[in-house]
């Protein structure tokens, strides 16, 4: 069965900081990979999805994320972040399966100070 | 072009009741999907309708069902309310079954007492 693992709960950092948020995946078939982004009180918004092709993905915002097969790994980057970025981000993966049904893991909490 | 709407946004139940929350899609999407959000946690998948059919389901209980209606909005039914169902629950739609860009709602908020 798939499952998404984030192994931070939270991760502070100073503004234009670079950072990494972790996610580590497993699955025995072929996934789709997204980030998705969670403010106070708000839905999910995607923040980028890897389908196929390059390994490499990015978001209009400045986060980057890189695809690794052999790790099963997809994390999530930026190269400096602003305190508009402190929000929850969520890791997922969908099996390309009958329902492609989105499995979250459970959440790391970016908090970038001043 | 309208988003993911949800209705209620707050909603308080006694153990034991029923429960009805809606979804209505974006337009020109045929995929809506149901997630419960408990606190501190990420969201786990309920089930998912395409064109009206169910073609997935989480592992929840009977107890939570759906429905998909014509123009592709849809309900989440919970009977019997418990206090582990408080949470928020989220909608999302997509263009088509695969997911690849999905919109969730803000979510409805409910608290079982």
């Amino acid at each position: 069965a798939q499952s998404v693992t984030q192994l931070d709960s939270q991760v502070p950092v100073f503004e234009e900081a670079p950072v990494e948020l972790r996610c580590n995946y497993s699955s025995s078939v072929s996934v789709y990979l997204f980030w998705y982004v969670q403010y106070p009180n708000q839905g999910l918004q995607l923040l980028l999805k890897y389908l196929s092709g390059s390994t490499l993905v990015e978001s209009i915002n400045g986060f980057e994320a890189e695809f690794n097969k052999s790790q099963t790994s997809f994390h999530l980057r930026k190269p400096s972040v602003h305190i508009s970025d402190t929000a929850e981000y969520f890791c997922a993966v969908s099996e390309m399966d009958s329902s492609y049904k989105l499995i979250f893991g459970s959440g790391t909490r970016l908090l970038v100070r001043p | 072009e309208t988003g993911v709407t949800q209705s209620p946004t707050h909603l308080i139940k006694t153990r034991g009741q029923q429960v009805t929350l809606r979804c209505s899609s974006q337009s020109g999407h045929n995929t809506v999907s149901w997630y419960q959000q408990a606190l501190g946690q990420g969201p786990q998948f309920i089930f998912q309708y395409y064109r009206e059919e169910k073609n997935g389901r989480g592992n929840f209980p009977p107890r939570f069902s759906g429905l998909q209606f014509p123009n592709y909005s849809s309900e989440l039914n919970v009977n019997a309310l418990e206090l582990d169902d408080s949470a928020l629950y989220l909608c999302a739609s997509s263009l088509d079954r695969t997911n690849t860009e999905a919109f969730f709602g803000q979510g409805t908020r409910l608290t079982v007492v």
